[in-house]
């Protein structure tokens, strides 16, 4: 079983849709989350780190549900440059390694 | 502007020639990373070194050579390399005590003819 698993989409959505994008992974002694962004061609980029309560930040919110091992992304009001592939990212017991999903790509339409 | 710098840009070379990627991080970071990334698939960790030990090595085949020489530089040393090794070759780096997360470099992009 992989350690982080998400959805490959595509997710095509048009513009001032709500998206979200779920991720489970697998060991429950993880420690911290992140959802990351990454543009075609280009290095993947930290989106938000993820905490137990929940954070917002602007259009964005994660989730993090502990018990059921699964973290949440939502974008609001989506925007043509949200289009990108989304990167579910979870450290766990080893603080030196970070697991990486194989991402969610986003299309957002006009 | 990121705190990784990665050189060169993009890289390209034969079977039979040896080259080095350089990566240099400006955050005090005491972790670093090298990660693979071809064409349409996730992210593979390659190898991290953690207060300039190796302390993960994912199988990597021998022909790739990492050299950790001080906390901020990490090296990615190559020779007779396979067309299959063609991706995007990624740096990272964190700080080992905490939860705090990785940072890229903007990659090397490697074509093996």
């Amino acid at each position: 079983r992989k350690e982080v698993e998400q959805d490959p989409g595509p997710f095509n959505v048009p513009e001032g849709a709500t998206v979200a994008f779920n991720c489970t992974y697998s060991n429950s002694a993880s420690q911290s989350f992140f959802w990351y962004r990454q543009d075609c061609r280009k290095e993947p980029k930290l989106l938000m780190s993820v905490y137990s309560s929940g954070n917002e930040d602007g259009r964005f919110t994660a989730q993090l549900n502990r018990a059921s091992q699964y973290i949440s992304l939502l974008i609001r009001d989506s925007k043509l440059s949200d289009s990108a592939t989304y990167l579910c990212v979870v450290n766990s017991y080893n603080f030196n390694k970070f697991y990486f999903g194989s991402g969610t790509k986003l299309n957002v339409k006009p | 502007e990121t705190g990784v710098t990665q050189t060169p840009r993009h890289l390209v070379m034969g079977m039979t020639n040896k080259k080095s990627l350089k990566c240099e991080q400006h955050l005090g970071h005491n972790a670093m990373y090298w990660y693979k990334q071809s064409a349409k698939k996730p992210l593979e960790l390659m190898f991290v070194y953690s207060l300039e030990e190796r302390v993960e090595n994912n199988s990597v085949p021998s022909r790739f050579s990492p050299e950790c020489p001080n906390s901020s530089h990490l090296f990615l040393h190559l020779h007779t390399l396979q067309p299959e090794d063609s991706a995007l070759y990624l740096c990272a780096s964190s700080q080992v005590e905490g939860t705090d997360t990785q940072y890229f470099g903007p990659g090397t992009r490697l074509t093996v003819l």
